[in-house]
């Protein structure tokens, strides 16, 4: 079965670190992946995404990812953390098989708390 | 920019009352898509279609039905409301294979 984990519900980090938000998939061929983030009350906003190419894309405010095939994995990192980073962070992969109607797969979400 | 606008920010209904929930894009895209999202189970996808007057059950369409009669609207109806569809639904739209593009979400509360 096609499936996105993200295994921490939550990351607590202090502001001027580093931050890693994992997300490992499992689909056939090769993954389309996308992260999302979504503040309080508000819809989902698109961050980055991996297609093809270089494994580690770069994102909307300072964010990246590196999409790493043998493991499966598509971590979302940023240099330094801040406060208002903190946020509901989602992993989502394109459901292989669906064509043209771009269906996603999304993992459950990690909340990210960036503490001053 | 993409846009996507929901009738509504805030709503609330009652028991039995028929609901509808709209959304509409600004930018052409041939997929939309309704889901809901409550605390603890992530984002589950009712509906979505990629035409006008196309649609395709998502994994939780009891109790949903949608339309789609012109490319850049996308309605979700409850036609009987219930406690249980209390939520925080999400209406996106994507060309294609690309990224999905969200709306700012309906919290709607059944009484």
């Amino acid at each position: 079965a096609q499936s996105v984990a993200q295994p921490e519900d939550q990351v607590n980090v202090a502001e001027g670190n580093p931050l890693t938000v994992k997300c490992t998939y499992s689909v056939s061929g090769n993954p389309y992946l996308f992260w999302y983030v979504q503040y309080p009350n508000r819809g989902l906003q698109f961050l980055l995404k991996y297609i093809t190419g270089d494994n580690l894309v770069k994102g909307s405010y300072g964010f990246e990812a590196e999409f790493n095939k043998s493991q499966t994995s598509f971590h979302l990192k940023k240099p330094s953390a801040l406060v208002s980073d903190s946020a509901l962070y989602f992993c989502a992969v394109r459901e292989h098989g669906s064509g043209n109607t771009g269906k996603l797969i999304f993992g459950q979400g990690t909340t990210l708390q960036v503490k001053p | 920019d993409v846009k996507v606008t929901q009738s509504s920010r805030y709503l609330v209904k009652r028991t039995g009352e028929k609901v509808f929930l709209e959304c509409v894009q600004d930018m052409d895209h041939e997929n939309m898509f309704w889901y809901r999202q409550d605390p603890g189970l992530g984002l589950r996808l009712i509906y979505f279609s990629y035409d006008v007057k196309m649609k395709e059950k998502g994994d939780i369409p009891e109790g949903y039905s949608v339309s789609r009669e012109k490319k850049e609207r996308f309605s979700l109806i409850l036609e009987s409301a219930s406690t249980n569809q209390t939520s925080m639904y999400l209406c996106a739209s994507s060309p294609q294979i690309q990224e999905q593009y969200f709306g700012p979400g309906t919290r709607l509360t059944v009484t």
